[in-house]
């Protein structure tokens, strides 16, 4: 059975720009949440989608943004990037809905590096 | 603010030795309690999770939950070298159960 998988694993940009992440969750399930990690930070939540709908947001601008599509595959967009953005991206694939119910399984992430 | 908390470390033990994870929690509502796993370098994953109080044991691992106290624990027996990693304690939000609050880990090294 595949995991969750996202591309791209590496990527660098520049501020101003903006950066597409892409996640395949596990097939089957239909809840990907997109988080958000750094060493000062931890993991923070920045949404999650169950059947195309974004279900809940976490406290971040509208500069992150996001989607699913029929396929359960999801997309995470962020805009006029900054230097604070970079960070591991992360996505996780639930059968539950709603993370909070259930076991979460991680993609290796994609991580950002803005400069 | 709802908040888990947790000793960043590092937890140093000796092979074979119990190492003893502790994780706190504000929401005194929340029901769900998962312990993640995260490698240096790895994503996150689940190696277990506890809904009641008291103790649950799977293999080398014990979760331990007091609601009462609101606190939570995970205890590894015989530990070795490869138990080293970053061990993430999240509650569900009490409020919103599609959400999960983390705490930001505690780093446990396992010297052979």
């Amino acid at each position: 059975k595949a995991g969750v998988t996202q591309t791209p694993r590496y990527l660098i940009k520049t501020r101003g720009q903006q950066v597409t992440l892409s996640c395949s969750p596990i097939s089957g399930h239909r809840s990907v949440s997109w988080y958000q990690q750094t060493p000062g930070q931890g993991l923070q939540f920045l949404f999650e989608y169950f059947s195309e709908t974004q279900r809940n947001k976490g406290n971040f601008p509208g500069r992150f943004s996001g989607r699913q599509f029929s396929n359960s595959r999801s997309e995470m967009n962020v805009s006029t990037l900054e230097l604070g953005d970079s960070a591991l991206y992360l996505c996780a694939s639930s059968s539950q809905r709603g993370a909070g119910t259930g076991e979460l399984f991680f993609g290796e992430g994609s991580r950002l590096t803005v400069l | 603010q709802k908040e888990v908390e947790q000793n960043s470390g590092p937890l140093s033990v000796p092979e074979g030795a119990i190492a003893s994870l502790n994780c706190t929690y504000s929401d005194r509502g929340s029901q769900s309690f998962f312990w993640y796993r995260q490698y240096s370098g790895k994503s996150p994953e689940l190696i277990m999770f506890i809904y009641s109080n008291g103790d649950k044991e799977d293999g080398r691992f014990t979760a331990q939950l007091n609601k009462a106290s609101q606190y939570v624990s995970l205890l590894i027996r015989d530990s070795q070298p490869s138990d080293s990693a970053t061990y993430l304690c999240a509650v569900n939000d009490a409020g919103n159960n599609r959400k999960l609050i983390w705490g930001l880990g505690t780093s446990l090294a396992v010297n052979p």
